[in-house]
């Protein structure tokens, strides 16, 4: 079964700092690759996704990830965070597979605290 | 806001009761999800259906029985459920059917407590 790593469950910055979040998933085959943002008391919402093409993916808010094939990763980024960042990242991955279907796996999270 | 709406927010009940989740969509979505998320676990997929139909089941008790009556609606029935069972319940659409790999639009979620 695939298996999704996000191995930072708790992150705390402070405002201006640099974000990277670690993803890791465990299938050797041709994926598509998600990060979903949950905001307290609100919805799971897309960030940025991987389908093909250049690996290097930008999503709103200014966060982009970066696709390596070769370490199975993809790693979530921000130059500058705000405390507007506040937030649980979730990384999901959707392996491609014949008659496999739109099923994704999901890591566990990572919780993000900006501090002022 | 992603156009799936998921009613009650929030849930308390007993061991004994039955109660039922809603799950709407008005996207024109051909698929349509039930995932199950507890503390410090990764979301688990609960329940597929794809053109209204059926399509996977992740080895979810009985205790829990999905209905979709039409393409924009998604119910999870709840019955003798087990205070383990108490979670976010997150309802999630995606547009061109389940056999086609696509983007989940995910609803606000229940917050399902079991006594």
């Amino acid at each position: 079964a695939q298996s999704v790593s996000q191995h930072n469950h708790h992150v705390i910055l402070s405002e201006a700092a640099s974000l990277e979040l670690g993803c890791n998933y465990s299938y050797g085959g041709t994926v598509n690759l998600f990060w979903y943002v949950q905001y307290p008391g609100q919805h799971l919402q897309l960030l940025l996704k991987y389908f093909s093409g250049d690996p290097l993916v930008k999503g709103i808010k200014g966060f982009e990830a970066e696709f390596i094939k070769s370490k199975f990763s993809f790693n979530l980024r921000k130059p500058s965070v705000q405390w507007s960042d506040t937030a649980e990242y979730f990384c999901a991955v959707n392996p491609i597979l014949t008659g496999g279907g739109n099923k994704l796996t999901f890591g566990t999270g990572t919780q993000l605290k900006v501090e002022l | 806001e992603t156009g799936v709406t998921q009613t009650p927010r929030h849930l308390v009940m007993g061991m004994t009761n039955k109660k039922s989740l809603k799950c709407e969509q008005h996207l024109g979505h051909n698929a349509m999800y039930w995932y199950k998320q507890s503390a410090k676990k990764p979301l688990e997929l609960m329940f597929v259906y794809n053109f209204k139909e059926q399509t996977e089941n992740n080895s979810v008790p009985s205790r829990f029985s999905p209905e979709c009556p039409n393409s924009s609606h998604l119910f999870l029935h709840l019955h003798t459920l087990q205070p383990e069972d108490s979670a976010l319940y997150l309802c999630a659409s995606s547009p061109k059917g389940y056999m086609e790999l696509d983007t989940q639009y995910f609803g606000p979620g229940t917050r399902l407590t079991v006594l």
